[in-house]
């Protein structure tokens, strides 16, 4: 079956440094992948989405990678802030939509 | 303002008694869906719909009936609800966008439900 795992422990950084958030799919070839933000009690904000035939994609600080062999998405946040704390969910589109579990972020100033 | 809204936010029942919960959004969107969140599963769908005469099972379907008879609107109703449904519950909408390149999900606020 179709399976999405993000890294299930939270994430500590500290101010300024960059966060790496990883997704990771199998049984899947989705027509793109998408990052979300969501924050406590809230539902999910759209941050990025990248298709099957693009390597990267930015916007402001934050960075999408996806490597359809690895099947493995990376989510960068560059000079990272406290504002940044939250969890960062990623989802497979295609007709359906498949989200990992969701990585809590903890940026520390 | 663009917007899904849900209603209602906020909801205690009892086994059996039947429910539903609204979702609209004013942003003319074609795909609507429906999902619910527990904690260490993420979110999980529960329909979907692509427009207002295709509507589809998502992942976890069972338990729940949805209506789309109109563009706007996509209510999902609990006929007989179960301790096993309390969870939070997420509508959302979405069409294609020409930034992103692709469908960017709006969500609601969110309808939290508990069924005793």
């Amino acid at each position: 079956s179709q399976k999405i795992e993000q890294n299930s422990e939270a994430l500590n950084i500290q101010e300024g440094k960059t966060a790496t958030l990883t997704c990771n799919y199998t049984n899947y070839s989705p027509a793109y992948l998408q990052w979300y933000r969501q924050d406590p009690g809230r539902g999910p904000v759209f941050l990025l989405l990248i298709r099957e035939n693009e390597k990267e994609k930015r916007k402001e600080r934050l960075k999408v990678t996806f490597d359809t062999t690895l099947k493995q998405s990376l989510f960068h946040i560059t000079a990272s802030q406290p504002a940044d704390s939250a969890t960062y969910l990623c989802a497979l589109r295609g007709f359906k939509t498949i989200f990992g579990a969701g990585t809590r972020l903890f940026v520390k100033a | 303002e663009a917007q899904v809204t849900q209603n209602p936010r906020y909801l205690i029942t009892v086994t059996g008694k039947k429910l539903t919960v609204t979702c609209s959004q004013n942003m003319n969107h074609e795909y609507m869906s429906w999902y619910r969140q527990d904690p260490g599963l993420g979110l999980r769908q529960i329909y979907y719909s692509m427009n207002v005469e295709v509507t589809d099972k998502g992942d976890v379907p069972e338990g729940y009936k949805v209506s789309r008879k109109e563009k706007r609107n996509f209510p999902l109703i609990l006929e007989s609800p179960s301790p096993n449904q309390t969870s939070l519950y997420f509508c959302a909408s979405s069409a294609p966008s020409r930034t992103s390149g692709g469908y960017e999900q709006y969500f609601g606020p969110g309808t939290r439900l508990t069924v005793t």
